[in-house]
This record gives C-alpha cells, sequence and structure tokens, in this order.
C-alpha cells in the first residue's frame, strides 16, 4: 500500500523558518517526481512545488519563489520542504503527493499523504 | 497569472447526472485533471489526462474536453460523491493552478 506521511508542522511566527518532511512506503520512490501543495483553512489547494526524480529540476509557485526550498533523499525515501521567512499567508495545511508518472517532470498528484498544519501568527 | 474558472457549487439529486466544468485558456493544450476532495479528507485523483479514470474509481466519473472547457460528469451521483471537485493543469510557463472548486451537493 502506498502511504505518504508527512511532519513538522508547527506554529511559528511570521519570518521564522520551518521545515517539512514526508516519508514515503509502497512504492519505489526514486522513479517519481513529487509536489508539495497547500490548504488554507476553508479554502482551495495551491500548487506549491515539485521535484523530479533525481532532483535535477525544480519547481515553485510565484507566492514562495525565493522562500521555500524543495529537496529529496531517495535513500532515506524523503521529500523535503524548506520554508523561510514565512507570512501569515502561508498558514496551510501542507500536503506530499506523489507524481503520477514514473521519472518524468512534476507533472500531476496521483496519491496524497493526509497534511500537515502550519500556523504562521505571531 | 493563469487561471482555472469553475463555478463554486452543483446541486443534483440523487440518481442525477452532476457536470463540473473547468474553464482556461491552456486547456485545449494541456492535460486537465479532477480531484475529489470530501470533508477532512485529503484529495483523491479521480480522472488523469482529460478523460481517463485510475484504479478504483467507479466508472460513473468520466472526462472530456472541448476546446478550452474540461468537464467532469458523474452519471448517476451517489450521495457519497458529496465533496469539493478541483480541476488542475498546466499551462505554457511551468505554472500549475488548481481551479477554486465546485462543492457538490447531492440531496
Amino acid at each position: 500500500e502506498v502511504q505518504l506521511v508527512e511532519s513538522g508542522g508547527d506554529l511559528v511566527q511570521p519570518g521564522r523558518s520551518l521545515r517539512l518532511s514526508c516519508v514515503v512506503s509502497g512504492f519505489t520512490f526514486e522513479d517519481f517526481a513529487m509536489h508539495w501543495v497547500r490548504q488554507p483553512p476553508g479554502k482551495g489547494l495551491e500548487w506549491v512545488s515539485g521535484i523530479t526524480w533525481n532532483s535535477a529540476s525544480k519547481g515553485y509557485a510565484d507566492s514562495v519563489k525565493g522562500r521555500f526550498t524543495v529537496s529529496r533523499d531517495n535513500a532515506k525515501k524523503s521529500l523535503y520542504l524548506e520554508m523561510n521567512s514565512l507570512k501569515e499567508e502561508d498558514t496551510a495545511l501542507y500536503y506530499c503527493a506523489k507524481d503520477g508518472k514514473p521519472t518524468a517532470t512534476f507533472y500531476y498528484m496521483d496519491i496524497w499523504g493526509k497534511g500537515t498544519t502550519v500556523i504562521v501568527s505571531s | 497569472s493563469y487561471e482555472l474558472t469553475q463555478p463554486p457549487s452543483v446541486s443534483v439529486s440523487p440518481g442525477q447526472t452532476a457536470t463540473i466544468t473547468c474553464s482556461g485558456d491552456s486547456l485545449s493544450t494541456r492535460y486537465t485533471y479532477w480531484y475529489q476532495q470530501k470533508s477532512g479528507q485529503a484529495p483523491v485523483l479521480v480522472i488523469y489526462e482529460d478523460d481517463k479514470r485510475p484504479s478504483g474509481i467507479p466508472d460513473r466519473f468520466s472526462g472530456s474536453i472541448s476546446g478550452a472547457t474540461a468537464t467532469l460528469t458523474i452519471s448517476g451521483a451517489q450521495v457519497e460523491d458529496e465533496a469539493d471537485y478541483y480541476c488542475y493543469s498546466r499551462d505554457r510557463s511551468g505554472n500549475r493552478p488548481f481551479g477554486g472548486g465546485t462543492k457538490l451537493s447531492v440531496l
């Protein structure tokens, strides 16, 4: 069974940093690109970032570009999101998701984790 | 920035056909994907590459594309299909927007 488990969410003050993690199981992690998607309370989904299977290519939404960094460790079957200079509008449930196509760029999400909550507030 | 437009809500009676649209300039040249999100749960992929259904998704779910408008159709909607539905795509610049979401009521 494919599983993605996010962690690292917390309550932080504006301007501070936070690192999210996602550990996966049930599929060959190094064969797939991965994504981060977020959902503010009561609002819709927003694609945040993607990374190819070999970390050669990374993409970011304009809203987080320059502040967030995505990375992965294939040996640890783990995906990360380093979030700096956090703003109140970054408050959201952050989902880790597997890409639907093996060894491709980050196209679309087919399996999602349950998410981890980030609250940015003073 | 690139936007995908969905109706905020759709309401049908059980057994009726529910139709949810998604419009965006690049949809005629980029695939559309559809996600179902039930209250308090993570999204689930129900349609990929315009009209393909992942394994385990009931065949009452179907997708289509006409020009710059993608459509998710639920034929014979069930009470358990009540959820928020989001379309998703990419544009030529690599942006990856979701539509604003459509709340489907089946009652």
